[in-house]
């Protein structure tokens, strides 16, 4: 597609369910990056992929969150056991490799909200 | 470890002002600085992408400096329009940003 798109772009779970929040990059980009972004904040760095294994996964809050990118392209961002505090906007970017500028270009966020 | 500050944290101005928005950030040993718009509910707009060897980078009506010893990033905006009006993030480093909490700013008709 033209830019990067994320699903679903709401999505509210009860505490302690597992969530799967899914990244479609532009088409050749080599680099994936997730963040999250709570309200008034701006975003936090979570993991970013080059090509299919993760480059950096320092900022993964704990165990329960774990990503995905089997074939270098579709990303996915498993949460288990919600909890409230999980609750943010979860952006993904994309750029076209590692060696370039480094600008990213982000799509429009999975909202998750967990009651 | 790495801080970015963005000041003001809100700005309210007539249609057609100049108007700077700053950016500030702990480490200089960055490798890039770049601006994005957020519209409420959306996704970051990339504006404007500084690398560490430059010192400016212009797009239409912004312009964004980049003074690395003092630790400071400027995006102008020259007459500003009700279009505008969204919140404004710098952030540092490459691959791994380093976001501040924005600037939200409001452009009156």
């Amino acid at each position: 597609g033209a830019g990067v798109s994320q699903t679903p772009s709401n999505k509210v779970t009860e505490k302690g369910k597992y969530v799967e929040l899914r990244c479609d990059p532009i088409s050749g980009h080599t680099a994936l990056y997730w963040y999250r972004q709570s309200l008034g904040q701006g975003p936090e760095f979570l993991i970013y992929f080059q090509g299919t294994g993760a480059a950096d996964d320092s900022g993964l809050p704990n165990d329960r969150f774990f990503a995905v990118r089997p074939e270098g392209s579709v990303s996915t961002l498993k949460i288990q056991r919600t909890e409230r505090g999980d609750s943010a906007v979860y952006l993904c970017a994309s750029s076209p490799d590692s060696g370039n500028t480094g600008e990213l270009f982000f799509g429009e966020g999975s909202r998750l909200t967990v009651l | 470890k790495q801080e970015v500050t963005q000041i003001p944290a809100a700005l309210s101005v007539p249609e057609g002002e100049n108007l700077v928005l700053n950016c500030s950030f702990t480490d200089s040993a960055i490798y890039n600085l770049q601006w994005f718009r957020q519209d409420p509910g959306k996704g970051l707009t990339s504006l404007l992408l500084i690398q560490s060897s430059q010192r400016e980078q212009t797009s239409g009506r912004l312009n964004a400096s980049l003074d690395k010893s003092s630790g400071r990033s400027t995006l102008y905006i020259a007459a500003s329009q009700p279009g505008d009006s969204a919140t404004y993030l710098c952030a540092v480093g490459f691959q791994k940003l380093v976001f501040g909490t924005g600037t939200r700013l409001l452009v009156s008709p």
